[in-house]
């Protein structure tokens, strides 16, 4: 079975602050780990894709890292904005013959209170 | 360019009955996938499309539940004999390729409710 998990499910964040969240997923089969933001009301939107042990990925005041080896990742927000407020999914692919799937975690909700 | 888009937005149907729910990929686009979101978990994997046929169909619960994309392009998600526990929202997603290097585009979702 393969088993994504999240931490915090929920985190509440005054605005300015900083804040992180994990993600963990099995160390072995490992091909690929995705993250997505899903605002309510919106559609997924894709943040990073990530292959490579040790990758760190930026985009704007978001970023993440990668430890295959250890099957976790890390997603950092800098400076929250209430526009930050979303469900935070990681997935990851595994490498397993004839499957073709991203296997999510059940998210953590950001809250950013102004 | 236009998003993934996916009809109906909502659907109320009564257990037993049957139901189809659409998605339209981005133009281009060659992988389709479709998920299954229950409350307070993340979405689940149902079904891969590369070009028309299912790449990989392990996640679809049982025989109840059929996915075609006979051009490529639309998919179309066919429940039979609805039960309550079908309720969800049911997202369709699309890439470039398939494979775990791209990233996924997703629709807004349908919201299946089963009374």
């Amino acid at each position: 079975i393969l088993n994504v998990e999240q931490s915090p499910q929920s985190l509440h964040v005054q605005e300015g602050d900083s804040t992180n969240f994990t993600c963990s997923f099995p160390s072995s089969n490992f091909y690929a780990l995705h993250w997505y933001r899903w605002e309510t009301a919106k559609s997924p939107e894709a943040l990073f894709v990530m292959t490579l042990n040790g990758d760190e990925k930026k985009k704007g005041r978001i970023s993440a890292t990668l430890n295959t080896k250890e099957g976790y990742s890390y997603l950092y927000i800098k400076g929250s904005q209430p526009e930050d407020s979303a469900t935070y999914l990681c997935a990851f692919y595994p490498l397993i013959q004839g499957a073709q799937k991203l296997v999510f975690g059940q998210g953590t909700r950001l809250t950013i209170n102004p | 360019g236009a998003g993934v888009s996916q009809t109906p937005s909502n659907k109320v149907t009564e257990k037993g009955k049957y139901v189809e729910l659409r998605c339209d990929p981005i133009s281009g686009h060659t992988a389709l996938y479709w998920y299954r979101q229950s409350l307070g978990q993340g979405p689940e994997f149902l079904i891969y499309f590369q070009g028309t046929g299912a790449a990989d169909d392990s996640g679809l619960p049982n025989d109840r539940f059929f996915a075609v994309r006979p051009e490529g392009s639309v998919s179309t998600l066919k429940i039979q004999r609805t039960e309550r526990g079908d309720s969800a929202v049911y997202l369709c997603a699309s890439s470039f390729r398939g494979g775990a290097g791209y990233e996924q585009y997703f629709g807004p979702g349908t919201r299946l409710t089963v009374t």
